[in-house]
């Protein structure tokens, strides 16, 4: 069935470096990747998203890469602050539909 | 900025007994989502509503569970003779007007059963 793989599991950077989350979908039909940002105790909140007609989308500190063809896509997060600790989620749409299947999510430490 | 709400935060309940969890989605959004997720582990997608049917479900979702938009501004998930493996956190979602537009979440409820 359809999955999508998150590494790592964990986490920690000084503050200041940058951080790499990777995500591998199996469903080539899928075609928006989100992903979302989870403190404990709280709503995912999605903080960038990624259609499969770019390769890269950037926001200030954040940016996301897709690579189509191996099915791959990563989050990146520049200059770090302890702000930025959470449990971070991948997600891909279900074949287009409105489904999200969601990686296993990466616990994030920054430390200062 | 408009926010997904549910309620209770926080529910408990006993093993057997049947408990609804409500969601007020966005305002002028029209798909509607129901998300799990157990302690420690990743978001899993339970269901999609739009135009007051379900659009697709997974195979957590079973006859167990049902969905209602009961009014203009609620959607609700009941759980029949809620089972120990039942408890979780339970995220509600909603999306714009148009289809693949971003799901926004809401602070989810947590569901402990005894």
């Amino acid at each position: 069935g359809e999955n999508v793989e998150q590494h790592p599991s964990t986490l920690s950077v000084q503050e200041g470096d940058s951080a790499v989350i990777k995500c591998t979908y199996s469903d080539s039909a899928s075609n928006y990747f989100p992903w979302y940002k989870q403190e404990l105790g709280k709503r995912p909140q999605l903080i960038i998203d990624i259609r499969s007609n770019v390769g890269e989308k950037k926001d200030q500190r954040i940016a996301v890469t897709l690579n189509k063809t191996a099915k791959h896509f990563s989050l990146h997060i520049t200059e770090t602050q302890p702000e930025d600790s959470a449990v971070y989620f991948c997600a891909a749409d279900h074949s287009g539909t409105y489904k999200y299947i969601f990686g296993t999510g990466t616990r994030l430490k920054v430390l200062a | 900025e408009p926010e997904v709400t549910q309620t209770p935060s926080h529910q408990v309940t006993q093993m057997g007994q049947e408990v609804i969890l409500r969601c007020v989605p966005i305002s002028n959004h029209l798909y509607f989502y129901w998300y799990r997720q157990i302690l420690g582990q990743k978001v899993e997608f339970l269901v999609s509503f739009y135009n007051n049917e379900i659009s697709e479900k997974s195979e957590i979702f079973d006859d167990q569970f049902s969905v209602e938009r009961p009014d203009g501004s609620n959607f609700t998930l009941k759980i029949r003779s809620t089972k120990l493996e039942d408890s979780a956190m339970y995220f509600c979602a909603s999306s714009g007007q148009v289809s693949n537009q971003p799901q926004h979440f809401g602070d989810g409820t947590r569901l402990s059963i005894l």
